[in-house]
């Protein structure tokens, strides 16, 4: 079984701040990593997917996760903070062989100061 | 053009009012996903299709059901809403598994439905 925990509802930075949004997980079996992006009225976007190709994962809009086992995280950071970066993001799991079904967390949203 | 679209975007409705939530998408996607989203609970998934003949529940289906009417299309039913159903559902879709690539999964907009 898979599961997913997103440590902190919201997370607030000011602009041009790092922004580091944690995500832990449970697998079973060796893990497929999502972060997804929510911008106001709008559907999910794919930031970036871990697939065990690499640890360090690059996404778009500058931001990248590191798939680290022995803490079971997948954290996505971002060295300076933007205005068009408040959103709700959301960290999702599935299990290798597990069919398409992703496990999400519950959400951070991500709230940027000028 | 949008690949993955939902129709209604918003709907007001009753208790004990039959809706349906229909979604379409021209990526040629395999399979498809009808999620809802709640604050604080993330998404969860209701039901899932891998084709047009394979549906399967996901962890919150009861009250709901679903008719996958072509490789496309595929619909949410409430069959007797109830205000607890209020909610943002997600429409999904995916290729199908190719050896050790996680495909992700691509969503449409979005339908709120508010039940009074």
């Amino acid at each position: 079984a898979q599961s997913v925990t997103q440590l902190g509802s919201h997370v607030s930075v000011s602009e041009g701040a790092l922004v580091l949004l944690r995500c832990n997980y449970s697998s079973s079996v060796p893990p497929y990593l999502f972060w997804y992006v929510q911008y106001p009225n709008q559907g999910l976007q794919l930031l970036l997917k871990y697939t065990s190709a690499a640890t360090l994962v690059k996404g778009i809009n500058g931001f990248e996760a590191e798939f680290k086992k022995s803490e079971t995280s997948f954290h996505l950071t971002k060295p300076s903070a933007h205005m068009s970066d408040a959103a709700e993001y959301f960290c999702a799991v599935r299990g290798y062989n597990q069919g398409g079904k992703l496990i999400f967390g519950q959400g951070t949203e991500l709230s940027v100061k000028p | 053009d949008a690949d993955v679209t939902q129709t209604p975007r918003n709907r007001i409705t009753k208790t004990g009012k039959r809706i349906m939530l229909e979604c379409s998408q021209t990526k040629g996607h395999d399979r498809m996903y009808w999620y809802r989203q709640d604050p604080g609970l993330g998404l969860r998934l209701i039901y899932y299709s891998f084709d047009v003949k394979d549906i399967n529940k996901g962890e919150i289906s009861d009250g709901y059901s679903v008719s996958r009417q072509a490789q496309a299309k595929f619909s949410l039913s409430l069959e007797s809403a109830i205000p607890n159903q209020t909610a943002l559902y997600f429409c999904a879709t995916s290729d199908a598994d190719r050896a050790v690539n996680g495909n992700e999964q691509f969503f449409g907009p979005g339908t709120r439905l508010t039940v009074l």
